[in-house]
């Protein structure tokens, strides 16, 4: 199941530098999703896309922006890495929004140091 | 209060045991979701549902809108069952997103 890749699979980069994960989607879905997972915390949204050119916030959206300029392309963008943002990432998507299921990328570990 | 709660957190039973995990939630959904991650690996959706009932292989899972609670049951369980199972809802009119729980963590043993 190749519905969706995200890249890189593991990074380590340093504080103050810029990060972009990258999630690709072959399922022609609308919606995209990234969210954050750590230990003792449900994943949590960070940003949210329900079409091309058209993002929103999440939760825990600080620190962080998206772009989506095509249908299958969902870019993360960490402005400047801090410490607190290392955390296992993932992507995630569905289609014709409620009441549908929902596809997972095997997700991006990465670590700020 | 989190908006999803899971119980237990962490669960250890041996091969062929019955296995119940439960999810709660307080808030208005179109549909809740149980989820399966390994250790190290992705996240796969094991069900949707809005009501009823849903049964697949050894997994079956309950809900009860008027009560806002989901079980997930794994019959004969199996060390390859071992994972995260993770409960979310995803609620009318918020472009699908989805509210996790922390998840319920299960060892299988021989």
């Amino acid at each position: 199941d190749a519905g969706i890749t995200q890249s890189p699979r593991h990074k380590v980069t340093e504080t103050g530098t810029p990060v972009t994960l990258r999630c690709h989607q072959t399922e022609n879905h609308r919606y995209m999703y990234w969210y954050r997972q750590d230990p003792g915390h449900g994943l949590r949204l960070i940003h949210y896309s329900y079409g091309v050119k058209d993002t929103d916030k999440g939760e825990v959206s600080d620190g962080y922006s998206v772009s989506r300029s095509k249908t299958e392309d969902f870019l993360l963008t960490l402005e400047s890495a801090t410490s607190s943002q290392t955390s296992v990432y993932f992507c995630a998507t569905t289609t014709y929004g409620q009441g549908y299921g929902y596809t997972f990328g095997s997700g991006t570990r990465l670590t700020v140091v | 209060k989190n908006e999803v709660e899971q119980s237990p957190q962490n669960l250890t039973a041996q091969e062929g045991e019955f296995i119940t995990i439960n999810c709660s939630y307080s808030v208005g959904i179109s549909a809740l979701h149980w989820l399966q991650q390994h250790p190290g690996g992705g996240i796969v959706s094991l069900f949707m549902l809005s009501s009823g009932k849903k049964k697949h292989g050894r997994l079956i899972a309950t809900i009860n809108i008027q009560e806002k609670h989901s079980s997930l049951h794994i019959t004969a369980s199996h060390p390859r069952d071992s994972a995260v199972y993770i409960c979310a809802v995803s609620s009318s009119g918020t472009a699908s997103k989805l509210t996790f729980g922390t998840g319920t963590r299960l060892q299988v043993t021989l």
